[in-house]
């Protein structure tokens, strides 16, 4: 079975400066990786997802996260915050199958102006 | 395009009080999922229906029941409310379990 980690549990940042959301997974198999943000009071988004290919995916909105199999993480990053990115960020893994999709607990993202 | 729709959007419900939470969706989807979010536990799997006719426990099953009326709609029902049971639930829905999960926008329930 899979499990994930996130890091930290609360990252404040002030505005226009770059954030790093920490994820690690552990799984025997390999693995598809998501991200998802949650602003408040809605339910989650598909931020960005990485399935096979190019390890460094983008999502629409500047957040780019790298897969990086030797150390079992898939970390996302920004290089510049705005003040509409404060929300929850979960990471999650899958196995191949589908059978065990598993979401971390969530980093809770606030930029500060 | 409404993706997933849940009602209702929030309940007050007495311990021991019955009801139903109804979720659809319009984008197709294969399998379909029912989740509690609660704070500082992340999101955690009650019950999923990998396909049309089919349903399987999650992580926390005890309390509630299924039903995939048809590949639109899977509602979830709680026979008898407990306070424990007071949550923020998700329905979410993608074409299949590997694939990345559209969520609903979510029903705040408290029993009192």
């Amino acid at each position: 079975a899979q499990s994930v980690t996130q890091l930290d549990s609360q990252v404040p940042v002030f505005e226009e400066a770059p954030v790093e959301l920490r994820c690690n997974y552990s799984s025997s198999v390999s693995v598809y990786l998501f991200w998802y943000v949650q602003y408040p009071n809605q339910g989650l988004q598909l931020l960005l997802k990485y399935l096979s290919g190019s390890t460094l995916v983008e999502s629409i909105n500047g957040f780019e996260a790298e897969f990086n199999k030797s150390q079992t993480s898939f970390h996302l990053r920004k290089p510049s915050v705005h003040i509409s990115d404060t929300a929850e960020y979960f990471c999650a893994v899958s196995d191949r199958s589908g059978q065990n999709f598993v979401f971390g607990p969530g980093t809770r993202l606030s930029v500060l102006p | 395009n409404a993706g997933v729709t849940q009602t209702p959007k929030f309940q007050v419900l007495k311990t021991g009080q019955s009801m139903t939470l109804q979720c659809a969706q319009d984008m197709n989807h294969n399998s379909m999922y029912w989740y509690r979010q609660d704070p500082g536990m992340g999101l955690r799997l009650i019950y999923y229906s990998a396909s049309e006719g089919t349903t399987d426990k999650g992580e926390v099953p005890n309390g509630y029941n299924v039903s995939r009326l048809n590949k639109r709609e899977f509602s979830l029902r709680l026979e008898s409310a407990a306070p424990s049971q007071t949550s923020v639930y998700f329905c979410a829905s993608s074409v299949q379990r590997n694939y990345g999960y559209t969520f609903g926008s979510g029903t705040r329930l408290t029993v009192v």
